[in-house]
């Protein structure tokens, strides 16, 4: 099974860059999700990692090292509308087909 | 295209009564999760369906179950609630594996 951390709350200012991080003890890990969950409203697909690497899209970029067991979001050009909580997920192998979440790192964007 | 869709988006429950929440995927998605999101635990796996079958489920007590219909809409039930199952029941589907997961608006429970 696997054990997700990341930060409770994290604090960044506009236009500024943050980066969010993840680790995770796993067995039977196929890869890594981030989720970005406002207030009230359902998680939304920010990234999926299964090798190696960085992965870019936009103003967010996701990093995963299997071998480190350490995963990282990291989000340029912050806007207000980014405070949200960001929520990473381990995806199980082997036929488990479910997503272990960490509890979440709430962002606050302040001007 | 339509997104997942899950009903009702509240509902409020007094201990010991027992319901059932639904879960519509995205057309063409055929595997649909099931997790409980509270504060102190955050997201929680409940169970996971693929063409009617539960793959696999998470560690929850008997109390709840889930089922999965041939159009892939799912429902869960929760019987004997108690105060602790309040929380947001969010469905998630999927095309398959590794495809990602698109998550419902969820359903609030409150248990009073």
């Amino acid at each position: 099974g696997q054990n997700i951390d990341q930060p409770t709350e994290m604090t960044a200012t506009e236009g500024a860059i943050v980066q969010i991080n993840c680790t995770y003890q796993t067995s039977g890990f196929n890869g890594l999700f981030w989720y970005q969950q406002h207030a009230g409203e359902a998680p939304t697909f920010l990234s999926y990692n299964v090798l190696d690497g960085l992965e870019e899209k936009g103003r967010f970029s996701s990093f995963l090292s299997r071998s480190k067991g350490y995963s990282y979001l990291l989000l340029k050009e912050l806007q207000m509308k980014d405070s949200a909580s960001y929520l990473c997920a381990g995806e199980e192998g082997a036929g488990s087909y479910q997503l272990t979440f960490g509890k979440g790192t709430k962002l606050s964007v302040i001007p | 295209k339509a997104g997942v869709t899950q009903t009702p988006r509240y509902l409020i429950k007094t201990r010991g009564q027992q319901v059932t929440l639904s879960c519509s995927p995205i057309s063409g998605h055929r595997s649909v999760s099931w997790y409980q999101q509270t504060p102190g635990q955050g997201l929680q796996f409940l169970f996971e369906y693929f063409s009617e079958t539960q793959r696999n489920k998470g560690n929850f007590p008997g109390r709840f179950s889930g089922r999965q219909f041939s159009n892939s809409r799912s429902e869960m039930n929760v019987s004997t609630l108690e105060l602790g199952d309040s929380a947001l029941y969010l469905c998630a589907s999927s095309p398959e594996l590794d495809s990602g997961y698109t998550f419902g608006s969820g359903t609030r429970l409150t248990v009073v």
